[in-house]
């Protein structure tokens, strides 16, 4: 079956524009998850959905961060007045709660 | 705040060998661990989870084994091969619905 999907793959943005990251979860999947990878970093947790809960935004960095996920599946990380270091590998990730996560190939942003 | 360690940073084996990747947290306080493997511009893909509960899981020519209460884990990847090169992360799972990763270990498998 289909795993996680993201897109777009790369994204150029200029300083100051907003930006809007999607992705799609494995069908089924309760958990989604939205990490970023700085260069030379480890992974950076965002913010996790579980069902129709609150979500946990205790990760997100910034008010310029938000993300949404309609219906249970689909989520959207937007990132408003994009700085350059908002500059990273954003990654997905869905799995049943306790259960293996299942990373997507992730979106490249480079804020110029 | 649970902190994870990948030990050592990167590594280089000849093909056919033997080696175990190491991962320690401070917070023994988990519900489980996972390994994951990472290639150049590519996502993760999972490899094994541990529960709390569990001491070792296996998987082909790899096997994950986790002592919770000193905090350590090891990925044990016999008879390496090139394919095998990639960096490796381990990252726990805690109540607070997050995994926390460790920074990962580059394992290089020389042909």
């Amino acid at each position: 079956g289909a795993g996680v999907s993201q897109s777009p793959s790369n994204k150029v943005t200029e300083k100051g524009k907003d930006v809007e990251l999607r992705c799609d979860p494995i069908s089924g999947h309760t958990a989604l998850y939205w990490y970023r990878q700085s260069l030379g970093q480890g992974l950076e947790f965002l913010i996790y959905f579980q069902g129709n809960s609150a979500p946990d935004k205790s990760g997100l960095p910034s008010d310029r961060f938000s993300a949404e996920r309609t219906g249970g599946s689909v989520s959207t990380l937007t990132i408003q007045r994009t700085q350059q270091e908002d500059s990273a590998v954003y990654l997905c990730a869905s799995s049943f709660p306790r259960n293996l996560g299942y990373f997507g190939p992730g979106t490249r942003l480079t804020v110029l | 705040k649970q902190e994870v360690t990948q030990i050592p940073a990167a590594l280089s084996v000849p093909e056919g060998e033997n080696l175990v990747l190491n991962c320690s947290f401070t917070d023994s306080a988990i519900y489980n661990l996972q390994w994951f493997r990472q290639d150049p511009g590519k996502g993760l893909t999972s490899l094994l989870l541990i529960q709390s509960s569990q001491r070792e899981q296996t998987s082909g020519r790899l096997n994950a084994s986790l002592d919770k209460s000193s905090g350590r884990s090891t990925l044990y990847i016999a008879a390496s091969q090139p394919g095998d090169s990639a960096t490796y992360l381990c990252a726990v799972e805690t109540g607070a619905n997050n995994l926390f990763f460790g920074t990962g270990t580059r394992l290089t498998v020389i042909p």
